[in-house]
């Protein structure tokens, strides 16, 4: 079974640049979720999925984020414009529904210079 | 939520058993305790969840008292690859909640 990926494994832009990240969840999963580290601080949730639907987008942190889930399956999270403070690494995990266990992805690292 | 207070670092060296301590006095009755590992530059991995009593897998085993207001995470024989952190995390993660709160997590450092 192939786990969560993640795309790119790192990215590097501008200030005021767009970046879009993606998630592909464990086939099956109805749970989505987005977590960031930003440096030197803990991992913080951003949002989470059930199937298409935002079930708690709570966690992100302002309008420059917009997280996707198009048809339940992969799911996307756009920075636009980004900002320094963006910079950190960006999780993506999937579980299946009532199930406790969360399969994490290795990360986006987003550097923004 | 339930706020989680766990060691900041611990050492220890190949073969022994290492036990993680974490307190949540706030736990409610429903939330569950579960503990993630983290390697560097990966996602935190799924260890262990327990609600009562003693959890054990193939990694590891969970106590957890009575009062539920604490709970230890045991590494039986550990080896230098058990070097990571360690979360414990506390919370309903059933159905469709499943925001997971993490804190700052135990370094452990495994020695040969």
């Amino acid at each position: 079974e192939a786990g969560v990926t993640q795309f790119p494994s790192h990215s590097v832009i501008e200030k005021g640049q767009t970046v879009t990240l993606r998630c592909d969840p464990i086939s099956g999963h109805d749970n989505l979720y987005w977590y960031r580290r930003v440096m030197g601080k803990e991992i913080k949730f951003l949002l989470h999925f059930v199937k298409e639907s935002k079930q708690d987008e709570s966690g992100m942190p302002n309008n420059r984020f917009l997280a996707e889930r198009t048809g339940g399956t992969y799911s996307t999270l756009k920075v636009q414009p980004a900002e320094l403070e963006d910079s950190g690494v960006y999780f993506c995990a999937s579980s299946r529904q009532g199930r406790a266990e969360a399969f994490f992805g290795q990360g986006t690292r987003l550097t923004v210079v | 939520l339930a706020k989680t207070t766990q060691p900041i670092s611990m050492d220890s060296y190949e073969g022994q058993e290492v036990n993680i301590t974490c307190s949540h006095n706030n736990i409610a009755t429903n939330d569950y305790i579960t503990w993630y590992q983290q390697f560097p530059s990966q996602g935190p991995r799924f260890i262990i969840q327990g609600y009562k009593t003693k959890v054990t897998n193939e990694v590891a085993s969970l106590f957890i008292p009575a009062d539920r207001k604490s709970s230890t995470l045991s590494l039986p024989r550990v080896s230098l690859s058990d070097t990571a952190v360690y979360y414990c995390l506390v919370g309903n993660y059933g159905g469709s909640q499943g925001n997971l709160i993490f804190g700052k997590g135990t370094k452990l450092s495994v020695k040969p």
